[in-house]
């Protein structure tokens, strides 16, 4: 079954660094999204990407965030300057139209940054 | 705005039953379900459309009142496995672009 794939798992970085998260979603899916979710707590919504842009961002997805969709397949979020609150799980997830309807959305495995 | 599920814990003994309601303030297009382990992705459940459809996968079930915005998740004679949270998902279709806003999460722990 095809899968959305997320690298790396784990990232430790230190405050102020610029961190990118990297996701490989499924290869006929046309829409792309940022998850993220703080320790415990929901899974919030960052960002919609569909057709090379922007469809639709968060309060959460300030100028600090950035996504890009560099080469066809991979799919990436960067954070510049992070700062501790940014520690959570990030979800990159992809969807498609399914017959009957309603979209089907997959989810990567996760990657966990850790703040220092 | 994010959906509002109830309850938001519950603890179950192995074969009881369980019901998990998520309600929108928005028009719905599509309501997912998806279960968590703990430091896991979501796993997708179901998704159900519009048109009061109900659903049922092995021993869980689901309905949607589209004219309500609000779904419900049926567990029956409960098993070890289904302990996590649970989360459902609307989604509000604009023509554009579909978002899948998460609700608050249901936390169940299935014991012996």
């Amino acid at each position: 079954e095809p899968e959305v794939t997320q690298t790396p798992s784990h990232q430790v970085t230190q405050m102020g660094q610029e961190v990118i998260l990297r996701c490989v979603p499924i290869s006929n899916h046309l829409y792309f999204y940022w998850y993220r979710q703080i320790l415990g707590q929901k899974v919030e919504f960052l960002v919609s990407f569909y057709n090379n842009e922007i469809s639709e961002k968060s309060e959460i997805f300030d100028d600090q965030f950035s996504v890009e969709r560099p080469d066809g397949s991979n799919f990436t979020l960067k954070i510049r300057s992070t700062k501790l609150e940014d520690s959570a799980m990030y979800f990159c997830a992809s969807s498609e139209f399914i017959a009957g309807g309603g979209y089907g959305y997959t989810f990567g495995s996760g990657t966990r940054l850790t703040v220092v | 705005q994010q959906p509002v599920q109830s309850p938001q814990a519950v603890i179950l003994r192995e074969g009881e039953d369980a019901v998990i309601n998520c309600s929108s303030s928005k028009a719905l297009y599509s309501v997912h379900w998806y279960r968590q382990k703990h430091g896991e992705a979501p796993i997708f459940l179901m998704i159900l459309l519009k048109g009061g459809e109900q659903k049922g996968h092995d021993k869980i079930s689901a309905s949607f009142n589209e004219k309500k915005q609000q779904s419900s998740l049926y567990l029956t004679a409960s098993q070890l496995s289904y302990s996590g949270t649970y989360f459902c998902g609307t989604d509000t279709f604009t023509g554009t672009a579909s978002k899948l806003t998460f609700g608050t999460g249901t936390r169940l722990q299935v014991t012996l």
